[in-house]
């Protein structure tokens, strides 16, 4: 069965670095999408992609914050200079069509910002 | 308030009994999904509802979505420890585009 995948699982990285999350979104999907997960809170929408650019961002995802299809397979999260209060689980998403259908997660990258 | 509210927060079963988690939104929806998830891992899809009185089962849990209320109830007959976890409601609101917005989580222990 197709499923996303993300890399890497954990990512510990120190406050004011860069870090690049990646994701493998399933192959005849056209939409994408980034969630994370503060530990013990709620999964909260991060952005979400469609034909080469972000059709949806919430508040969170300002300015260090960026995504990217480099290919025609990955779709990236890059977090510019990371804070402390950015350790989170990311996940992306990826669907068949905008409604009424199944968003896909991947299992996730455990961000840890020290 | 919050849009999207689940309850309870907790839940701690018997083996054997049933139980039944709600998800109330305070909008319209377009589909209301349940999710499962283990602490600290990925997000497993149960079940996706799109219509009023729609049900789906899939073993022994079971899904409705009342669209007058706005709300789906997940029900598992006969629960056992392999249950166990963070059960979590996503939903996709006619106000907003094709985000899920997520419930805080109902989270489920299974006495054996």
């Amino acid at each position: 069965e197709p499923e996303v995948t993300q890399t890497p699982s954990h990512q510990v990285t120190q406050m004011g670095q860069e870090v690049i999350l990646r994701c493998v979104p399933i192959s005849n999907h056209l939409y994408f999408y980034w969630y994370r997960q503060i530990l013990g809170q709620k999964v909260e929408f991060l952005v979400s992609f469609y034909n080469n650019e972000i059709s949806e961002k919430s508040e969170i995802f300002d300015d260090q914050f960026s995504v990217e299809r480099p290919d025609g397979s990955n779709f990236t999260l890059k977090i510019r200079s990371t804070k402390l209060e950015d350790s989170a689980m990311y996940f992306c998403a990826s669907a068949r069509a905008v409604r009424w259908n199944e968003q896909f997660f991947g299992p996730g990258t455990r961000l840890t910002v020290l | 308030s919050q849009e999207l509210e689940q309850s309870p927060q907790s839940l701690i079963v018997q083996e054997g009994k049933n139980l039944t988690i709600n998800c109330t939104s305070s909008k319209t929806l377009y589909g209301l999904y349940w999710y499962k998830q283990k602490y600290g891992e990925g997000l497993i899809f149960l079940m996706m509802l799109q219509k009023g009185g729609e049900e789906k089962s899939h073993e022994k849990i079971t899904a409705k979505l009342d669209e007058k209320k706005q709300q789906s109830s997940l029900h598992i007959t006969a629960s056992q420890p392999s249950h166990a976890g963070i059960y979590l409601c996503g939903a996709d609101m006619w106000e907003y585009g094709n985000k899920l917005v997520f419930g805080a989580g109902t989270i489920l222990r299974v006495k054996s």
